[in-house]
């Protein structure tokens, strides 16, 4: 079975600045996929960003960027020039390739960010 | 496409009465689930569907609890009879699997209160 661990209930950061989300994950496969989820407000699960673990090139995507370590089983979030917008739970999930596996997804707990004008 | 749609987005019952949410994916998604988020247990899966066909309900808390797919475009989340632990936001999401394109879409949740 696998594990998502997110050791930040809750981080701040200034309006501008970056910030750094810390995912890590236990699994013993080798082909899968995590993800990065954003839960604002208004309570929908929005998609921020995706890894392929057979990529060794970090996903990027606009002011999102993760840093993604295969051996270390890390895969942080970054967020740069952080905007109001961005305040919200954001959530760390894996996703098993295995066909057996469906598409399910096992999530961490969650980091609540406040971005702060 | 309208995204996955659920309804409804709020719901407010008495414990022991039956309580039914429903589901619409996305036109085209083989694989539909169902998630319930709380604040003690955070998001877990309940049951997900390939096909219309059940394929893993392990998450599925108690046979108070079940979930159908009639058909490719509907799918239901029943409790009954409620209880005030089943509080909490379940969500309804689907996907579809194709190479180097897999990606969950989540409808916007039922907040469930048990009284």
């Amino acid at each position: 079975a696998q594990t998502v661990t997110q050791s930040q209930p809750e981080m701040s950061v200034q309006e501008a600045e970056t910030v750094t989300l810390s995912c890590t994950y236990d699994t013993s496969e080798n082909n899968y996929y995590l993800f990065w989820y954003k839960q604002p407000p208004s309570r929908q699960m929005i998609l921020v960003i995706r890894q392929e673990a057979y990529k060794q090139q970090n996903a990027t995507e606009n002011r999102f960027s993760v840093n993604f370590q295969k051996a270390a089983k890390s895969f942080s979030l970054k967020i740069s020039d952080s905007q109001l917008g961005d305040t919200a739970m954001y959530f760390c999930a894996f996703m098993n390739l295995k066909k057996s596996s469906g598409d399910k997804l096992t999530f961490g707990t969650g980091t609540r960010l406040a971005v702060r004008p | 496409d309208a995204g996955v749609i659920q309804s409804p987005r709020h719901e407010v019952t008495e414990m022991g009465q039956e309580v039914t949410l429903r589901c619409k994916p996305i036109s085209g998604h083989d694989y539909l689930f169902w998630y319930r988020q709380t604040m003690m247990r955070g998001l877990e899966l309940l049951i997900y569907f390939n096909n219309n066909v059940p394929i893993d309900d392990s998450g599925m808390p108690e046979d108070r609890f079940s979930a159908k797919m009639p058909n490719a475009s509907f799918s239901t989340l029943k409790i009954q009879p409620s209880e005030p632990r089943d509080s909490a936001v379940y969500f309804c999401a689907s996907s579809f699997t194709a190479q180097g394109n897999t990606e969950a879409f989540f409808g916007q949740g039922t907040r469930l209160t048990v009284v």
